[in-house]
């Protein structure tokens, strides 16, 4: 069974601080890997995207792969309160079509 | 259209009623996707187009679930004699590339 794990949370920061989100997933094959951020009763909105080991960073968001550990993560710098949300971590488990698996989410709250 | 629209936004229907839910996708999207996302957990796969044809129903929970996309753009999720178990967001997402995006979701409740 394909499987996407993630620490529901919620994780609570303050304003201004680094929030660092972690996912692990259990299939080895898997080479696509997403964050989307859902606010309360809306769509998921995809953040990052990412393929290769090592870091990708866009604006205030890194994301970091290890695909030897089957570990990726989200890293959001100087964390505003606008960025509390849920996070989901996805990963295309390279089955035929693209299908995501995603995981349940990690709550983040970034307090003023 | 500018993004994934979706009909209904909301969806009461009673235990034993038929539904049928539309999603529009980004227009020259040749795949879509349909997910279930539960209260608290993260969106589950329900069914995969490319264009007109179906080629992956690996989530459909049971055969009381169809999904249609007769021309290649517009879809449609039927959910025959719907239980409370059903009771979730559809989200539906058209892709570009590897990268999916989301309409904003119908959200049905069945009483």
């Amino acid at each position: 069974q394909k499987e996407v794990e993630q620490n529901s949370g919620p994780l609570s920061v303050p304003e201004g601080a680094i929030a660092s989100l972690n996912c692990t997933y259990s299939d080895r094959v898997s080479q696509s890997f997403f964050w989307y951020r859902q606010y309360s009763g809306k769509s998921p909105e995809l953040i990052m995207s990412i393929y290769s080991n090592g870091d990708k960073e866009d604006g205030r968001f890194t994301a970091q792969l290890n695909k030897a550990s089957q570990y990726v993560s989200l890293l959001i710098r100087d964390s505003q309160p606008s960025d509390s949300a849920t996070y989901l971590c996805a990963v295309n488990p390279m089955e035929y079509g693209n299908k995501l698996v995603f995981g349940a989410g990690t709550i983040l709250r970034v307090k003023s | 259209g500018a993004g994934v629209s979706q009909s209904p936004r909301y969806k009461v229907a009673k235990r034993g009623q038929d539904v049928a839910l539309r999603c529009d996708p980004i227009s020259g999207h040749v795949s879509l996707f349909w997910y279930q996302q539960a209260l608290g957990q993260g969106p589950e796969f329900l069914t995969y187009f490319q264009n007109e044809a179906q080629l992956d129903k690996s989530g459909l929970p049971s055969d009381r679930f169809f999904a249609e996309r007769p021309e290649g753009s517009v879809s449609t999720l039927k959910i025959q004699r719907t239980q409370q178990e059903d009771s979730a967001v559809y989200l539906c997402a058209s892709t570009m590339g590897e990268t999916q995006y989301f309409g904003p979701g119908t959200r049905l409740l069945v009483l």
